[in-house]
């Protein structure tokens, strides 16, 4: 089976744009989630997307925001970029069955702010 | 709420010699833990996993981790580092419930390895 696939792998925007990020999932898999992971923070959660449903959010401001197709593709948006937001974003796909799930995670996509 | 803690922020050890990550976790219930490594500019790998089966899990590359309840351990070791192994590991906690903005996993600030020649 083909892995989680993420495009673009580099990115490179400046202030005040915006930006999005695509997912694949391995095939099968319902679940979706993203995590932004920086030096300073480490790996953080943003969201998780399960049957076009966002499912679960993690403690990011409205700028950030996904959404799930029909196929469990999925898009990450971040408008009006800042700094900070430079990271490595990080997409994984799961079952989505319960707790003790395994994801598997994609190469990211390295989003730099300039 | 779960939460997990790696007790070294960075290990070095001598190719050959034996390596050991520690981690510690908390969680209100029995958990699902994880250890992934990630190579320089590449995503998370999935070494091995623990959902209340055996305790002495057998992961991928000669790594194996033992989950110890008393001590509320989860530590990673491998007998022998191959230079290959250089590179940042992370214990991982499941959030254990949909809802919340804790997420579906709870990562440690991870552990970085390096392996001399």
């Amino acid at each position: 089976k083909a892995g989680v696939t993420q495009t673009p792998r580099y990115l490179i925007k400046t202030r005040g744009q915006q930006v999005t990020l695509s997912c694949s999932p391995i095939s099968g898999h319902r679940s979706v989630s993203w995590y932004q992971q920086t030096p300073g923070q480490g790996l953080q959660f943003l969201f998780e997307y399960f049957s076009e449903t966002q499912r679960n959010k993690g403690n990011f401001p409205g700028r950030f925001s996904g959404r799930q197709f029909s196929n469990s593709r999925s898009e990450m948006n971040v408008s009006t970029l800042e700094l900070g937001d430079s990271a490595l974003y990080l997409c994984a796909s799961s079952l989505g069955q319960g707790s003790g799930d395994t994801q598997y995670f994609g190469p990211g996509t390295r989003l730099t702010v300039l | 709420a779960q939460s997990v803690t790696q007790l070294d922020s960075h290990v070095s050890v001598s190719e050959g010699t034996p390596v050991l990550l520690r981690c510690n976790y908390s969680s209100s219930y029995s958990p699902s833990l994880f250890w992934y490594v990630q190579h320089p500019n590449k995503g998370l790998q999935l070494l091995l996993k623990y959902t209340s089966a055996a305790t002495l899990v057998k992961g991928i590359n000669g790594f194996e981790a033992e989950f110890k309840k008393s001590e509320t351990s989860f530590h990673l070791t491998k007998p022998s580092a191959h230079m290959s192994d250089a590179a940042e590991y992370f214990c991982v906690v499941s959030a254990g419930n949909y809802g919340g903005s804790q997420g579906n996993l709870i990562f440690g600030k991870g552990t970085k390895l390096s392996v001399k020649p």
